[in-house]
């Protein structure tokens, strides 16, 4: 069976500091992956989504940055962290030429930023 | 933007159904509707998803208009564990944008 893994579940960061939050599947070859953001109170707020290694697309102009290095692994970063930064990060994967797409979330990771 | 529209909340009572709406007017006609509902502190879960006939599965059934314009949800016994915010999306490939979705609170 397929499983997503995220990491850390919490962290409490400076402003100005850098950030990675990794995320990786299990069971399954090229899935869509999915990085989301919710702040407090709101939404979900589509991040990236890669189809593939190498393969990035940004949904909104910011401070973060998203790499595949790997074909199941999918890591959020940022050089240099803002207040607004702060929230709670979901990644998500779907298998690969579905045309459903349904997804599967991962814990998340709520980053604090002070 | 999500291309659906809920409402923010509703309420329910502990053992009766509930109908969650969602108008997705826009719809194409290869994306499919999705239902996804999030307990606090947690991810959003999968709840079922269709394209043109109604579906039923272990946690609800989703019927689709005979335009696909709208949808629901239903829920058939709700219980308090079912309290959550429910998003409705439509899509296929590539990216599911989500809403605000619908708050939904069950009283006992």
């Amino acid at each position: 069976s397929q499983t997503i893994h995220q990491w850390p579940a919490t962290l409490v960061q400076p402003v100005g500091s850098p950030l990675s939050l990794e995320c990786t599947v299990e069971g399954t070859s090229n899935p869509n992956l999915y990085w989301y953001r919710q702040a407090a109170g709101r939404g979900l707020q589509l991040l990236f989504y890669s189809v593939g290694i190498g393969q990035i697309s940004s949904e909104v102009p910011q401070n973060l940055s998203a790499s595949r290095p790997q074909d199941r692994q999918f890591i959020l970063s940022s050089k240099k962290l803002l207040l607004s930064d702060s929230g709670f990060y979901l990644c998500a994967w779907s298998p690969p030429h579905s045309g459903a797409n349904v997804l599967t979330f991962g814990a998340g990771s709520r980053l604090t930023v002070l | 933007d999500a291309k659906t529209t809920q409402p923010n909340s509703m309420e329910s009572n502990e053992e009766e159904p509930v109908h969650l709406p969602c108008n997705h007017s826009t719809i194409s006609g290869t994306d499919y509707i999705h239902w996804y509902r999030q307990l606090p502190s947690q991810g959003p879960e999968y709840v079922i998803h269709g394209l043109t006939s109604n579906v039923n599965n272990r946690m609800a059934s989703l019927a689709i208009a005979e335009d696909r314009k709208s949808s629901t949800l239903i829920l058939h016994r709700a219980t308090l564990r079912d309290a959550a915010v429910y998003y409705c999306i439509e899509g296929n490939t590539g990216k599911l944008i989500f809403g605000q979705g619908t708050t939904l609170q069950v009283k006992p």
